[in-house]
């Protein structure tokens, strides 16, 4: 049972535009959520996060929305750069001693010149 | 920011053999590290959660007698794959929290069983 689901496995768009992506999550007892960057052969490379009492989250060109009540969270890439082509993972995790960050499959993005 | 070391970034070895992988984190004290494993175009897939100075605690699937796994120290977690076989052939990446929610990870090592 996938407790974090990236559905698409792929997007591609123009440089300059908005890249957005998409992570919906089936645990309640999620609230906090990172988005992380991921290089082929690398570790993930923290980009974002959001807590669940805040609706959403920005850090220079990327922006993290999250609607609770759909559970669902979106990061936003704007503009998108070349540079940005990679691998996202959306991670969530509940708070607790024990927590731990559960990933979705990721999404590659691919942004064209 | 915080670092977290993973070495050996790529190892080869033959079947039946055991390899080692460490896991340091440079900056900060961990004391609770954490290793995935990830199958081409796939997700992370913890493994196992690692403690310093009590035992792992394992993902259901996951055979704690082949993934040995000891966190001697606050900076120190390292992942012994014992006798190795091709399907264990993977990219093996660890992360370490520091704080409620910082995680670090890895930089990963790719794992090639001959």
């Amino acid at each position: 049972d996938q407790q974090v689901k990236q559905n698409s496995p792929s997007l591609s768009v123009q440089e300059g535009r908005i890249s957005i992506l998409n992570c919906d999550y089936t645990n309640s007892m999620f609230d906090y959520f990172l988005w992380y960057k991921k290089y082929p052969a690398e570790g993930p490379t923290f980009l974002i996060s959001i807590s669940s009492i805040k609706d959403k989250n920005e850090d220079g060109r990327f922006t993290v929305f999250l609607n609770k009540s759909a559970k669902h969270l979106s990061l936003h890439i704007v503009p998108s750069q070349p540079g940005d082509s990679a691998v996202y993972f959306c991670a969530a995790s509940a708070s607790g001693a024990n927590s731990k960050l559960t990933f979705g499959k990721g999404i590659t993005l691919s942004v064209r010149p | 920011g915080a670092v977290v070391s993973q070495h050996p970034s790529r190892v080869i070895c033959k079947s039946g053999t055991s390899v080692k992988i460490e896991c340091r984190s440079l900056d900060f004290q961990a004391t609770t590290m954490f290793w995935y494993r990830q199958f081409p175009k796939q997700s992370l897939m913890l493994m196992a959660t690692s403690n310093e100075g009590s035992k792992a605690t394992y993902e259901q699937g996951v055979e704690k007698d082949k993934f040995l796994i000891n966190h001697a120290s606050l900076t120190l977690s390292t992942l012994t794959v014992t006798s190795a076989h091709p399907e264990d052939s993977s990219f093996y990446i660890c992360s370490a929290r520091q704080g409620v929610n910082g995680y670090t990870f890895g930089s990963g090592t790719r794992l090639t069983v001959v």
